[in-house]
Formats: C-alpha cells, sequence, structure tokens
C-alpha cells in the first residue's frame, strides 16, 4: 500500500496569503496519478487537481500542483476567504489511499 | 448534472451486515466507475472498492473478504455491503463516480453527500 502523508497538519494564513501544501508518498507514485481534493464541514470532497497539475473543471487558477514521484505540492497562490478547508492528496496509481489532510485555517 | 444520493440505515448493531444504497440522477449509471469511500476521525478518508456495470470490482485489500459492491443499471443504483461490522466501522460512507477506464482508477469528480453509519448494541 502507498501511505501518503500530508505536512503540515494545520496552516494558518491570513487572505490574500500564499498557502503551500505538501503531500509525500512512500513509493513512487505511477504516472504521477495524484490528486488534491478539498473538502469543507459537512461536505464530500471536492475534486481539485489530477494528474499532479491538471486543474478540474471549473477550479480557479490560484489552484496549481506540481511535483513527481514521491513528493507532490498544492500551492494556493492568493487565499480567498472560501478557500479555508481541509485539503486531501490521494494516489491512484495503485489502487487508491488517501493522505491524512491539511487544515488551512485562518490565522 | 449528475447527482448521487447515498442511502441506509444509520444505526448498525455489531458483527451485522451493512447495506447502503447509492442512486444516481441526472446521468448514465453506465458513464462511470463507482467507489465507496469512507471517511471516520479515526483513520480518515478509505477507499473501500470500486464496481462497473459490466460486473467488475475490485476491492480494498484489507477489506476484501467482507465487501460486496453492485451496480443495478435498472434501479440506477450502486450497492455496498459490508459484513461483520465493529465500532471501528463507524464512519461516514460516500459514493463516488470516475470516468476513468478499466484497470486506471481516475481521480473522484462525482460525490454523494455521505450517509453517516454508527454502529453500536
Amino acid at each position: 500500500e502507498i501511505v501518503l502523508t500530508q505536512s503540515p497538519g494545520t496552516l494558518s494564513l491570513s487572505p490574500g496569503e500564499r498557502a503551500t501544501l505538501s503531500c509525500r508518498a512512500s513509493q513512487t507514485v505511477s504516472g504521477n496519478y495524484l490528486a488534491w481534493y478539498q473538502q469543507k464541514p459537512g461536505q464530500a470532497p471536492r475534486l481539485l487537481i489530477s494528474g499532479a497539475s491538471s486543474r478540474a473543471t471549473g477550479i480557479p487558477d490560484r489552484f496549481s500542483g506540481s511535483g513527481s514521484g514521491t513528493d507532490f505540492t498544492l500551492t494556493i497562490h492568493s487565499l480567498a476567504p472560501e478557500d479555508f478547508a481541509v485539503y486531501y492528496c490521494q494516489q491512484n496509481g495503485r489502487l487508491v489511499t488517501f493522505g491524512g489532510g491539511t487544515n488551512v485555517e485562518i490565522k | 448534472q449528475m447527482q448521487l444520493q447515498e442511502s441506509g440505515p444509520g444505526l448498525v448493531k455489531p458483527w451485522e451486515t451493512l447495506s447502503l444504497t447509492c442512486t444516481v440522477s441526472g446521468g448514465s449509471i453506465t458513464a462511470y466507475y463507482w467507489s465507496w469511500v469512507r471517511q471516520s476521525a479515526g483513520k480518515g478518508l478509505e477507499w473501500l472498492g470500486r464496481t462497473f456495470s459490466s460486473g467488475t470490482t475490485l476491492y480494498n485489500p484489507s477489506l476484501k473478504s467482507r465487501l460486496t459492491m453492485s451496480v443495478d443499471t435498472s434501479k440506477k443504483q450502486i450497492s455496498l455491503k459490508m459484513t461483520s461490522l465493529t465500532a471501528a466501522d463507524t464512519a461516514v460512507y460516500y459514493c463516488a463516480g470516475d470516468s476513468g477506464g478499466g484497470v486506471i482508477i481516475y481521480p473522484f469528480d462525482l460525490w454523494g453527500q455521505g450517509t453517516l453509519v454508527t454502529v453500536s448494541a
């Protein structure tokens, strides 16, 4: 099983700041099949990024994904008020596993 | 716009079998592969398995012996059965869809709202 470790666990930032979230895999993620999701309280996760760097339909361009192999990053270039949420990475190259999440909270 | 709605008992006794249903509306159930994902406070998000209208299934190896998933195209429903429940199975259960083909599991771009299942006597 590929284990995904997300860091930091919590990120305290102000609106307008840049958020940088990390996801590290225990093995190479084949095909860069790495996705990012956003989840708000009481809601299902929402797909943001697939294939490590491709934004899903309707996702603002302030969200970007990068990385390959075992190290991946989600960047939110200028935090909007609606971006404060929990973010999960997911690998879908070998079955499916999720990271433990990063909580982006208002400072 | 395709929508998913999970349904099932909110409370299940230990060692009983859980049966959940996900009803698809606004689109073709045969256009997607369907997964079940659960979320608990203790283990975060956990993928349970994936099924398709052809009958193809793929299960999380750690839960495979306890799971059965299937698609009923006439009812536009996806079902999940999980046996021998314990308190550790208490979670919100989501159905989710991906448009991948065959072996490759695509990211989940469709999600239901989730249903809470509590395992308790």
